[in-house]
């Protein structure tokens, strides 16, 4: 069966820090890995995916992620934080974009 | 695009009462499905549908949820009767279907069973 773990279920960083959420996910097989964004009150908006190939993948609001099949891992990264990406950050596993596996979710706050 | 639209966006009903959901999934995307968001168990894939067909219902909790998609631009997720512990936020998401096509997620309906 496939899971992820979102170790930190909360995160506190100062704007303009850097940023690093972490996913580790179990499944059998090379995966699709997602991470998604959840404003509040809103419904999960997509960052970025992995399905094969480059190992560093680029989204969007300047995210980018790293599959690491040795330690099972999917970090999320952004080089500087910015207000307004104070939110809750979702990783995802599956075999397919159908089947989805969420993480239990990091919320991130940001101070000024 | 209007992206996928979800109604009612709140709803509170009490205890023993019929609730349905409805959702309008992006036009020309052939899967939708159905999410529910709590705190205790994040967010879990209840029932998925290709071509308006049922094609995964293995995360629906019991027999007083039931789906349908009578048509490629409209489905309904009915909890009848209603529990407390149906209170949630759910989701409906729709995708053209392909094995790496994202997921694009309503808004979502927050319901309150009293």
């Amino acid at each position: 069966a496939q899971s992820v773990t979102q170790p930190d279920i909360h995160i506190t960083v100062s704007e303009g820090a850097s940023l690093e959420l972490r996913c580790n996910y179990s499944y059998g097989a090379t995966p699709y890995l997602f991470w998604y964004v959840q404003s509040p009150g809103q419904g999960l908006q997509l960052l970025l995916k992995y399905f094969s190939g480059d190992t560093l993948v680029q989204g969007i609001k300047g995210f980018e992620a790293e599959f690491k099949r040795s330690q099972s891992s999917f970090n999320l990264r952004k080089p500087t934080v910015h207000w307004s990406d104070a939110a809750e950050y979702f990783c995802a596993v599956g075999a397919s974009a159908s089947k989805l596996t969420f993480g239990t979710g990091t919320r991130l706050q940001v101070t000024l | 695009d209007a992206g996928v639209i979800q109604s009612p966006r709140h709803e509170v009903t009490e205890m023993g009462q019929e609730v349905t959901l409805r959702c309008k999934p992006i036009s020309g995307h052939n899967s939708l499905f159905w999410y529910r968001q709590t705190m205790m168990r994040g967010l879990e894939l209840l029932i998925y549908f290709n071509n308006n067909v049922p094609i995964d219902d293995s995360g629906m909790p019991e027999d007083r949820f039931s789906a349908k998609m009578p048509n490629a631009s409209f489905s309904t997720l009915k909890i009848q009767p209603s529990e407390p512990r149906d209170s949630a936020v759910y989701f409906c998401a729709s995708n053209s279907g392909g094995a790496q096509e994202t997921q694009y997620f309503g808004p979502g309906t927050r319901l309150l069973v009293l």
